[in-house]
């Protein structure tokens, strides 16, 4: 059973970085795609994007210039970075597997921008 | 485009059957999955592919396709299916639906 970790600050100024990790416990780390998801408060789910094992990204194309996912290979983690952010990207954020039968997700970070 | 739809909220009696749809164009070539969610608590998959369960999913969800449309359907509702549900799909990218409330009567 996978299982997903995830830590990171959770509340920002305006204009700094939102930095979060994932670790992925259990399971095989390489041939999947490992999503960052985050979900405003009280509304719905948005995907951010996601990376691999090899380091192949695909991203939101509205968050696309200000997003960065990474990935640590030799520690099965993943990490993703907001630049800039403000009090639109309040949110939770999630880290999750997203593919057929593994629909694995962290428990969530809420992550508050406030001055 | 990449985008799914979904009615906002729908209603059904305790014991009742209910079916949650999905629209989107990426629907004709990819199959929608289905994730629960309940307050305070991060999705949970209940359907994936053609109409798989995960393991400790109730057989009361199921789902289909057809053309640009997924369902979800649930066969007898209970009090604990109350929720939002989402359907996701992958089309040149990840996309959700927008969320669908279920509220058992």
């Amino acid at each position: 059973q996978v299982q997903l970790q995830q830590w990171g600050a959770g509340l920002l100024k305006p204009s700094e970085t939102l930095s979060l990790t994932c670790a992925v416990y259990g399971g095989s780390f390489s041939g999947y795609y490992w999503s960052w998801i985050r979900q405003p408060p009280g509304k719905g789910l948005e995907w951010i994007g996601e990376i691999n094992h090899s380091g192949s990204t695909n991203y939101n194309p509205s968050l696309k210039s200000r997003v960065t996912i990474s990935v640590d290979t030799s520690k099965n983690q993943f990490s993703l970075k907001l630049s800039s952010v403000t009090a639109a990207d309040t949110a939770v954020y999630y880290c999750a597997l997203l593919e057929g039968a593994r629909g694995y997700w962290g428990q969530g970070t809420l992550v508050t921008v406030s001055s | 485009s990449s985008e799914l739809t979904q009615d906002p909220a729908v209603s059904v009696a305790l014991g009742q059957t209910v079916r949650i749809t999905c629209q989107g164009d990426s629907l004709r070539s990819y199959y929608a999955s289905w994730y629960q969610q309940k307050p305070g608590q991060a999705p949970v998959l209940v359907i994936y592919g053609k109409n798989n369960r995960p393991s400790g999913i109730p057989d009361r969800f199921s789902g289909s396709s057809s053309g640009n449309t997924a369902s979800l359907t649930i066969t007898g509702a209970q009090a604990e299916d109350e929720a939002d549900y989402y359907c996701n799909s992958r089309d040149i990218w990840v996309v959700f639906g927008g969320g669908t409330k279920l509220t058992v009567l």
